[in-house]
């Protein structure tokens, strides 16, 4: 069990680009959560996959993010044409089948939109 | 009315005290209470969850929930430096979880 692995842990664009992260979850947790951070507040829910069904998108989230579970393992979060406020931390977290949804986060890909 | 309300603090307390942090939510139906630890930089870590009304102890922390006030808290027993961290509220109405914006907790040795 080496955890929840993102990639990368820090990318910095232009504005207007479009940039992909990567979420590797805990292997076996069949649930993936997408989420953005920025400073001075708690995590915001993006989005939420069961194995590789996207159950759950935020309507927050414009039709500039895009997410992927293909085959129920790894996730992309891809961001179009990106804005200098989505500048933020982009935390994936994963989380096993159970009656208690306990999630565990990576740590995290740090972008700035220059 | 934000989903989950935390008093974003700092919080200050010499070392080896107790340490309260308290949380409100707004969603009657959330079933699972969780708190998290977050320091400067890093991502949220997983101290203790609690899902029934009452009292629940895992060495020196305690989580204590009242549905019926919307109310769960965190007490912080014999409180270290290594406790200053950023605390996270966070529950689940349905399956995605929302975070309050976090209370900033110092410990002064």
């Amino acid at each position: 069990d080496t955890g929840v692995s993102q990639n990368p842990r820090h990318k910095i664009t232009k504005r207007g680009q479009n940039v992909t992260f990567r979420c590797d979850p805990i292997s076996e947790h069949n649930r993936l959560y997408w989420y953005r951070q920025t400073l001075g507040q708690g995590p915001e829910f993006l989005t939420y996959f069961q194995n590789e069904a996207q159950l759950e998108k935020s309507r927050l989230l414009s039709d500039r993010f895009s997410a992927e579970r293909p085959k129920g393992s790894f996730s992309t979060l891809e961001i179009q044409r990106t804005e200098q406020g989505d500048s933020a931390m982009y935390l994936c977290a994963s989380s096993p089948t159970g009656v208690v949804d306990i999630q565990y986060f990576g740590a995290g890909t740090r972008l700035s939109v220059l | 009315q934000k989903e989950v309300e935390q008093n974003s603090g700092p919080l200050s307390v010499p070392e080896g005290a107790i340490a309260s942090l308290n949380c409100t939510y707004s969603d009657r139906g959330s079933q699972s209470f969780f708190w998290y630890r977050q320091y400067s930089g890093k991502s949220p870590e997983l101290i203790m969850f609690i899902y029934s009304n009452g009292d629940k102890e895992d060495g020196r922390f305690t989580a204590q929930l009242n549905k019926a006030s919307q109310y769960v808290s965190l007490l912080i027993r014999d409180s270290q430096p290594s406790d200053s961290a950023t605390y996270l509220c966070a529950v689940t109405p349905g399956r995605s979880m929302r975070f309050g914006a976090g209370t900033r907790l110092t410990v002064k040795p």
